[in-house]
């Protein structure tokens, strides 16, 4: 299975600074149809996960600009330009590429 | 709306067996993959299990494989989990999630129902 490998686990942020996670993959999530099946979720307390970022970069409806996703291969980031106080939950990244699909650790966003 | 609401979830006895269902309304059902991801409380999330839009083909994790169902009546919108010879380690909260082409991603989520398995 590929491993999903995200760091920082904890990331205690203050608000209006930016924040910024990794995710790092086993093996490379470029797909042969040529696309890279990696996406980012946002998981707030007491509520299912929800689709912030899809193949790396794009965002999904209704996400704030604010949220960035980067990377190719093997290695990933999420940044966030200005955290928010509604931002403060777990981020997952999961990729689809190879089956069965994973999912990092996640990282859990904290105000200071 | 697009919504996916899931049902069934309760408290089982190692080895028992639980039915888990997920209501899908506000989209074609019939046109969408689905998937099972389980939750432990308090910690990540494992996919579980996927079926294609007619529910002619089916994939389940190693650690579900042979004991869990998949199944979806797209007459009823509403997608299955059966699960059978239930363990202490399949304690979990489980979503239903709808799988977009397009987004290459799973783009709606259910609320979830928690599954306790313990004597």
């Amino acid at each position: 299975d590929i491993v999903m490998t995200q760091t920082p686990l904890s990331s205690p942020v203050t608000l209006g600074q930016p924040a910024s996670i990794s995710c790092r993959s086993s093996q490379s999530l470029v797909h042969s149809d040529g696309n890279t099946y990696l996406s980012w979720l946002q998981q707030r307390p007491g509520q299912p996960p929800r689709l912030l970022i899809y193949k790396i970069s794009n965002h999904f409806s209704g996400v704030p600009d604010r949220f960035s996703g980067s990377g190719a291969g093997t290695d990933f980031t999420l940044k966030i330009s200005r955290v928010e106080a509604e931002d403060v939950g777990i981020y997952y990244c999961m990729q689809a590429t190879h089956f069965p699909y994973t999912f990092g650790q996640g990282t859990k966003l904290e105000i200071k | 709306e697009v919504q996916l609401v899931e049902s069934g979830g309760g408290l089982v006895q190692p080895g028992g067996s639980l039915r888990l269902s997920c209501a899908a309304s506000g989209f074609i059902f019939s046109s969408y993959w689905m998937h099972w991801v389980r939750q432990v409380p308090g910690k990540g999330l494992l996919w579980v299990s996927r079926t294609n839009s007619d529910g002619s083909t089916t994939t389940y994790a190693d650690s579900v494989k042979g004991r869990f169902t998949i199944s979806r009546d797209n007459a009823k919108n509403t997608l299955y989990l059966q699960m059978n010879s239930l363990r202490a380690e399949d304690t979990a909260v489980y979503y239903c999630a709808r799988w977009s082409g397009y987004y290459g991603g799973m783009d709606v989520w259910g609320q979830g129902t928690t599954v306790t398995v313990s004597s």
